[in-house]
């Protein structure tokens, strides 16, 4: 069964330090593997994702993401936070391969960043 | 315009009401989810749509049914709500195309049961 996990539900860091936000995954064929980020009373917005190719991933506003086959891993990174990336994030999964039309995206629990002055 | 629009944004109900959540979209996905919200467990799928005439139940589909009126609409109904529904819930859509998988959420209904 697929499956994400976010060990870590709230991560706080200074404005300029880099930031990274956990998440490995779980599935029985190839992943794709993608970031949502969450402002307040709002809905998910799509920030990148991993396909195939190149393991590191670069995204919308700085964010990029190192795909890691051998732990299973799609940690998110930032070199330099921002207040303004305070928000809640969510790494989802989506199985692909033979049968795998679903296109159904299994979430993780969410971390919430928070980047303090 | 937002390309997936919810309504209503904000509900207060009663427990035994029936309520109807609405989600239409100009994207022109074929694809449409509804999806719930509860602090710490993430998003988990109530159902979805792949086109009008077909609709799947997702993880979490008790208590719930769904209506494909048209490509642009999906709404979600609660027929007698009870307290422990109490949460936000999001529509999304998406391509058919399978290499994308990118999912394009609204901005959420939020729906208290009293």
């Amino acid at each position: 069964a697929q499956s994400v996990a976010q060990p870590e539900d709230q991560v706080n860091v200074a404005e300029g330090n880099p930031l990274t936000v956990k998440c490995t995954y779980s599935v029985s064929g190839n992943p794709y593997l993608f970031w949502y980020v969450q402002y307040p009373n709002r809905g998910l917005q799509f920030l990148l994702k991993y396909i195939t190719g190149d393991n590191l991933v670069k995204g919308s506003y700085g964010f990029e993401a190192e795909f890691n086959k051998s732990q299973t891993s799609f940690h998110l990174k930032k070199p330099s936070a921002l207040v303004s990336d305070s928000a809640l994030y969510f790494c989802a999964v989506r199985e692909t391969g033979r049968g795998s039309t679903l296109g159904r995206l299994y979430f993780g629990r969410g971390t919430q960043l928070t980047v303090w002055p | 315009d937002a390309d997936v629009t919810q309504t209503p944004r904000n509900r207060i109900t009663k427990t035994g009401k029936r309520i109807m959540l609405e989600c239409s979209q100009t994207k022109g996905h074929d694809r449409m989810y509804w999806y719930r919200q509860d602090p710490g467990l993430g998003l988990r799928l109530i159902y979805y749509s792949f086109d009008v005439k077909d609709i799947n139940k997702g993880e979490i589909s008790d208590g719930y049914s769904v209506s494909r009126q048209a490509q642009a609409k999906f709404s979600l109904s609660l027929e007698s709500a009870i307290p422990n529904q109490t949460a936000l819930y999001f529509c999304a859509t998406s391509e058919r195309i399978a290499a994308t998988g990118e999912l394009f959420f609204g901005e959420g209904s939020r729906l208290t049961v009293l």
